[in-house]
C-alpha cells in the first residue's frame, strides 16, 4: 500500500497561490493520485485526480513528475473559504480500491 | 455524483449501549465504506461494506464491535456496540462507483459516549 507524506500545516494569505507537495515513493503502476478537501464538520470532497504530467480543473492544478513519486496540488489565488484540510491519496487497486487517508495538510488562509 | 444521507447526524449515548448509523445513497453504488475520524485527526477506514456478504474489516476493527450490514446497493448500516468513551468520534459513510472513481462522503455522525 503506497504511503503518502505531506506537510502538517501551511499558512497563506488571500490572493496567493498555495502549493502542497505530497510524497508517495511506493506508488504502483496502476495507482492514480487524488486530492480531497475537508472543511470542519463536513465529509471530504474530491478536488482533483491525475495519473501523470499535469491536470487542471476549475478549482486546482495537479502537477505530477515523470517518476510519479510525488505530486503538487496548486490552489490559485486562495480565499478565506479555502481554509481546510487537504488530503493526498493514492489508490490501491490490489486492496479493493479503498481509499486510505494520510495525515493531511491543514491550510490556513489569512486576510 | 451521489448524494449520501447519514442518520443520525449526532447522538449522545450511555456507555455499554449500542448505536446503529444508517447510510442511504440516492443511487446504486458499487463500493461502500465506513470511516472513523476523531477530533483533529485524519480519517481511519473501518471496513468495506459488501453487498450480500460479510464486511471486510481493517486491522484493529472487528465485526463484534462494529457489525455492518449492506442489504442492497443503496443502503448500509454501521453499529457501534457496547460503547465506551473511546468510541466517541465522527463516523462517515463513503461510496465509490469503481476503480479511480471519485469518492463521495456523508456529512458524518458525531457520536459522544458518556
Amino acid at each position: 500500500l503506497a504511503k503518502t507524506t505531506q506537510p502538517i500545516s501551511m499558512d497563506s494569505y488571500e490572493g496567493q497561490e498555495v502549493n502542497i507537495t505530497c510524497s508517495h515513493n511506493n506508488i504502483a503502476t496502476n495507482d492514480y493520485i487524488t486530492w480531497y478537501q475537508q472543511f470542519p464538520s463536513q465529509g471530504p470532497r474530491f478536488i482533483i485526480q491525475g495519473y501523470k504530467t499535469k491536470v487542471t480543473n476549475e478549482v486546482a492544478s495537479l502537477f505530477i513528475p515523470a517518476d510519479r513519486k510525488s505530486s503538487t496540488l496548486s490552489l490559485p489565488r486562495v480565499s478565506l473559504s479555502d481554509t481546510a484540510v487537504y488530503y493526498c491519496l493514492v489508490g490501491d487497486k490490489a486492496a479493493g480500491n479503498k481509499l486510505t487517508f494520510g495525515g493531511g495538510t491543514r491550510v490556513l488562509v489569512k486576510p | 455524483s451521489a448524494v449520501i444521507s447519514q442518520k443520525p447526524s449526532r447522538d449522545i449515548c450511555q456507555r455499554g449501549t449500542s448505536l446503529t448509523i444508517q447510510c442511504q445513497v440516492d443511487s446504486q453504488v458499487t463500493m461502500m465504506f465506513w470511516y472513523r475520524q476523531q477530533p483533529g485527526q485524519s480519517l481511519t477506514l473501518i471496513a468495506t461494506a459488501n453487498q450480500g456478504s460479510e464486511a471486510t474489516y481493517e486491522s484493529g476493527f472487528v465485526i463484534d464491535k462494529f457489525p455492518i450490514s449492506r442489504p442492497n446497493l443503496t443502503f448500509s448500516t454501521l453499529t457501534v456496540s457496547n460503547m465506551s468513551p473511546e468510541d466517541s468520534s465522527i463516523y462517515l459513510c463513503s461510496v465509490r462507483q469503481g476503480e479511480h472513481a471519485e469518492a463521495f462522503f456523508g456529512q458524518g455522525t458525531r457520536l459522544t459516549v458518556v
